[in-house]
């Protein structure tokens, strides 16, 4: 059982419309959790990091949020843009080692 | 802008081949990984090097190997390409202590098996 969940596995949204991906983890002990955005045929370029102390972080229309205690982040795009069609993948941090989430397949549609 | 390198975006193989795929980063880092990626799988770490020479298996290492004669440059070998090894190919490399700086990935080689 992969010890990073994200859920949906596919999102279909309109542009302009707000969506939010969710990522689960059991792993431990945790030291960071990343999001990662992956365009097709691409490799993954980070989009956050947030650290056990944090519990929100933003780039631009990205806004990660961490609750550590339950061990749940979410990505929340706003005005979402045809651009923002890709993977997002969470990655979790344990000691010396990351863990992968199988990733979000975001389509933004016109 | 710092950069790792795959030097194919595609390729097409014929079963049975000897299949290299060669990765190459410019920030000096320590460690690098070379993982696949599946759909509805995630990325799974095929192996990865913490230095010149040195090299340790990851989850998935069968049917495959790897060479890393430069810090710079990392390898990955299949042996003898087999069709189940369809897959999209990406490197990464990160410095030595890892969690506190996070991966930078190549664009990914997608290699076909015939």
């Amino acid at each position: 059982k992969n010890q990073v969940e994200q859920s949906p596995q596919s999102l279909i949204i309109l542009e302009g419309k707000n969506c939010t991906l969710q990522c689960n983890y059991t792993v431990s002990p945790f030291s960071n959790l990343r999001w990662y955005k992956q365009d097709t045929g691409r490799g993954p370029v980070s989009l956050t990091i947030m650290t056990f102390s944090e519990n929100t972080k933003s780039n631009g229309r990205y806004t990660a949020t961490l609750d550590a205690d339950t061990k749940q982040s979410s990505l929340h795009i706003t005005a979402s843009q045809l651009s923002d069609s890709a993977s997002y993948i969470c990655v979790v941090s344990v000691t010396h080692d990351m863990r992968f989430g199988a990733g979000t397949r975001l389509t933004v549609k016109p | 802008d710092v950069k790792v390198t795959q030097s194919s975006r595609y390729l097409v193989k014929r079963t049975g081949e000897k299949v290299f795929l060669e990765c190459v980063q410019d920030m000096d880092h320590e460690n690098m990984f070379w993982y696949r990626q599946d759909p509805g799988l995630g990325l799974r770490l095929i192996y990865f090097s913490y230095d010149v020479k040195m090299k340790e298996k990851g989850d998935i290492p069968e049917g495959y190997s790897v060479s890393r004669e430069k810090k710079e440059r990392f390898s990955l070998i299949l042996e003898s390409a087999s069709t189940n090894q369809t897959s999209m190919y990406l490197c990464a490399s990160t410095y030595a202590d890892r969690e506190n700086y996070g991966y930078t990935f190549g664009s990914g080689t997608r290699l076909t098996v015939v």
